[in-house]
């Protein structure tokens, strides 16, 4: 079935850039997602990109979308110690998301 | 605007108890999701609605869990009897009208962590 891969963890400097990956397997998924989880919180949707776009930027956030290799990666600059969260890809298969395990994003001061 | 509503926001129970949560989806959303997240993973879809017609329960273990929204509002996710692996958070989540792959902005409620011992 489809599937949906990400790293576990990412540890970046305050300051410096995080670029979190995901790897999808339906090639048909139409948007594909980027969540944030804050612990004890829900799941907030911090950006999404439209599969016929390889770029989009939203301040301090960049989606790139390889649809070839069916990557998908988000770019944070400037990490900030309030981006520590568990980031999820997620893609949009015929009428649910399907999701990646999250990457906890680890900011060392 | 008001989020998504969920309670309990904690509930513990032992094995082979019931249990149930309760979800109120954001006003004027017709979709409404139940998601199991097992610690260190990602949301398993259980069952989703529109209005009150189910879309999909292909995941939902219909022997013990069962899902109701009568009136095309409010929504329950019930286990019986509960399993140790049923611990996990229980995530509700609601949007507009989906078409197939269509935009799809789905909004969580803050979740309700189930510890089954």
């Amino acid at each position: 079935g489809e599937d949906v891969e990400q790293s576990l963890f990412l540890s970046v400097r305050e300051g410096d850039s995080s670029v979190i990956n995901c790897t999808y397997t339906d090639s048909s998924s139409t948007y594909l997602y980027w969540y944030k989880q804050e612990p004890g919180a829900g799941l907030q949707l911090l950006t999404y990109i439209f599969s016929n776009m390889d770029m989009k930027q939203d301040q301090r956030l960049t989606v790139l979308l390889n649809k070839k290799d069916k990557h998908l990666s988000l770019r944070i600059a400037d990490t900030q110690t309030g981006d520590s969260a568990i980031y999820f890809c997620a893609a949009l298969g015929n009428y649910q998301l399907i999701w990646g395990a999250g990457t906890k994003l680890i900011i060392k001061p | 605007e008001a989020g998504v509503a969920q309670s309990p926001r904690y509930k513990i129970i032992e094995k082979r108890q019931s249990v149930a949560f309760w979800c109120n989806p954001i006003s004027g959303h017709a979709t409404l999701y139940w998601y199991q997240q097992i610690l260190g993973q990602g949301p398993k879809l259980l069952i989703q609605f529109q209005n009150n017609g189910v879309v999909d329960d292909s995941q939902l273990p219909k022997d013990r869990f069962s899902a109701e929204r009568l009136k095309g509002v409010d929504s329950t996710l019930k286990i019986q009897p509960a399993k140790l692996e049923d611990s996990a958070v229980y995530l509700c989540a609601s949007s507009l009208v989906v078409t197939s792959g269509g935009y799809n902005e789905q909004f969580f409620g803050p979740g309700t962590r189930l510890t089954v011992l």
